[in-house]
């Protein structure tokens, strides 16, 4: 398996445009997971996955974040518009389907560095 | 809610050293608690975790944790330190399994050879 595969790796956009991060996750996995990494707050949670339903999106910062996920192999995260406080790595992850012991062993993407200026 | 503290935002230690990268923990259930590392331009990948049993977990690339209830921490440790070993680590906590992982806010290992 090639792992959690996101794109674009590296975006530079300017403020208010739109912005689009797409994640393939591990084939098999149902559990998808959003998060972000700044300097100042560490990794977070943006919203996540089972079974390609959103179950917990609290983490999401404002309106102008959304996430999809319309099949088992495919999710977006989407920015509109974009602002420069935005900026950060964004990592895809996925997990078995499974809460309990196997559970919470993620599989990370490389991640999404978004440049907003 | 459940947390995840790690005071040190860096470590260094000499190649060939012990090292230790300190974790405490607060949850309102069972810790489900776990390491991950992070190497530059990487995404986190899974180096341990400690579910149930054994306090002593062992994982990849020799490191191993020490659960300890009683303290509600949760400490990374290797024996012999590598260069290679640098990176960022973080450890993260779940309750029981059936909540997302929660991370701490990482730690910057430097092996000096």
């Amino acid at each position: 398996d090639a792992g959690v595969i996101q794109s674009p790796r590296h975006e530079v956009t300017e403020m208010g445009q739109e912005v689009t991060l797409r994640c393939k996750p591990i084939s098999g996995h149902n559990s998808l997971f959003w998060y972000r990494q700044t300097m100042m707050r560490g990794l977070e949670l943006l919203i996540y996955f089972n079974n390609n339903v959103p179950i917990d999106d609290s983490g999401m910062p404002e309106d102008r974040f959304s996430a999809k996920m319309p099949n088992a192999s495919f999710s977006t995260l989407k920015i509109q518009p974009s602002e420069p406080r935005d900026s950060a790595v964004y990592f895809c992850a996925s997990s078995l389907p499974d809460w309990g012991a196997g559970a919470n062993v993620l599989t990370f993407g490389a991640g999404s560095r978004l440049t907003v200026l | 809610a459940q947390s995840v503290a790690q005071p040190e935002d860096q470590v260094n230690v000499a190649e060939g050293n012990p090292l230790t990268v300190k974790c405490t923990y607060s949850v309102s259930g069972n810790p489900y608690l776990f390491w991950y590392v992070q190497y530059p331009n990487r995404g986190l990948q899974f180096l341990l975790k400690y579910i149930t049993g054994d306090n002593l977990v062992k994982g990849s690339y020799g490191f191993e944790a020490e659960f300890n209830k009683s303290q509600t921490s949760f400490h990374l440790k290797k024996p012999s330190a590598l260069v290679s070993d640098s990176a960022l680590y973080f450890c993260a906590v779940s309750v029981s399994g059936n909540t997302p992982l929660v991370f701490g806010k990482g730690t910057r290992l430097s092996v000096i050879a």
